[in-house]
């Protein structure tokens, strides 16, 4: 598997603010790195992919500018919500994307625990 | 994109029943998995299934690849089986990995 580590698990801010998440892979090189948002009782969506030393790559409907993706090492992306509003408020979730671990061509996914942000 | 369609969207049980949750796809996916979620929040990997079946204990998963589709059985629920289960999977046409979840199911088990 993949053991994924996310902080922080929790963050509260004012609305206008610029929130960091980070997201290690902490037992393996994760050349590329996924961020989801989850509201409440709903699915996970799909923001971007992050590739190490690469532009991440956005999602139809996400904001580049709004939620800014930097993936500098093959163990830590980060994810910035830049000006913060109460409608960013979400569950935010980072992935790692394994090949192999269940054998041959095999692309599996592990998550992190996932970062609840409050905007105020 | 791909669409995937997950049923029921919620089950109640009693503890030690079993259930059947199934997982449609629009079209072919790759990379077809099933999740757990608790209710922390944590994405717990439950099976890697493009095809065939698969068995972990209490759980066991099958995938129909020709129909499209995903079946994840729990037999003998506990109450800690509670939670979200998610399948998702990706489009062979992209190696970009990217998965596409469905809507889940909700499962209660009441002791």
């Amino acid at each position: 598997g993949a053991v994924v580590s996310q902080h922080p698990s929790r963050v509260i801010c004012k609305s206008g603010t610029s929130v960091k998440i980070e997201c290690r892979s902490l037992d393996f090189q994760a050349t590329t790195m996924f961020w989801y948002r989850q509201f409440p009782k709903q699915s996970l969506m799909l923001m971007a992919t992050s590739n190490e030393g690469s532009k991440a790559t956005y999602e139809q409907g996400v904001e580049k500018d709004k939620f800014l993706i930097n993936h500098a090492s093959l163990t830590l992306s980060t994810l910035t919500v830049t000006s913060a509003h109460p409608e960013d408020s979400s569950f935010y979730i980072c992935s790692v994307g394994r090949t192999g671990t269940s054998g041959g061509s095999s692309y599996e996914q592990y998550f992190g625990p996932g970062t609840r942000l409050t905007v105020t | 994109g791909i669409q995937v369609e997950q049923s029921p969207p919620d089950l109640i049980l009693q503890e030690g029943a079993n259930s059947t949750l199934r997982c449609n796809f629009s079209d072919s996916v790759n990379n077809l998995q099933w999740f757990h979620q608790n209710p922390w929040g944590q994405l717990i990997n439950l099976f890697y299934i493009p095809s065939g079946t698969k068995q972990n204990g209490r759980l066991s998963a099958t995938t129909v690849a020709t129909e499209r589709y995903s079946l994840l059985y729990i037999s003998s629920s506990q109450t800690t089986d509670s939670g979200v289960y998610f399948c998702a999977g990706g489009p062979y046409n992209t190696n970009a990995g990217k998965s596409t979840f469905g809507d889940g199911t909700t499962l209660t088990v009441k002791p």
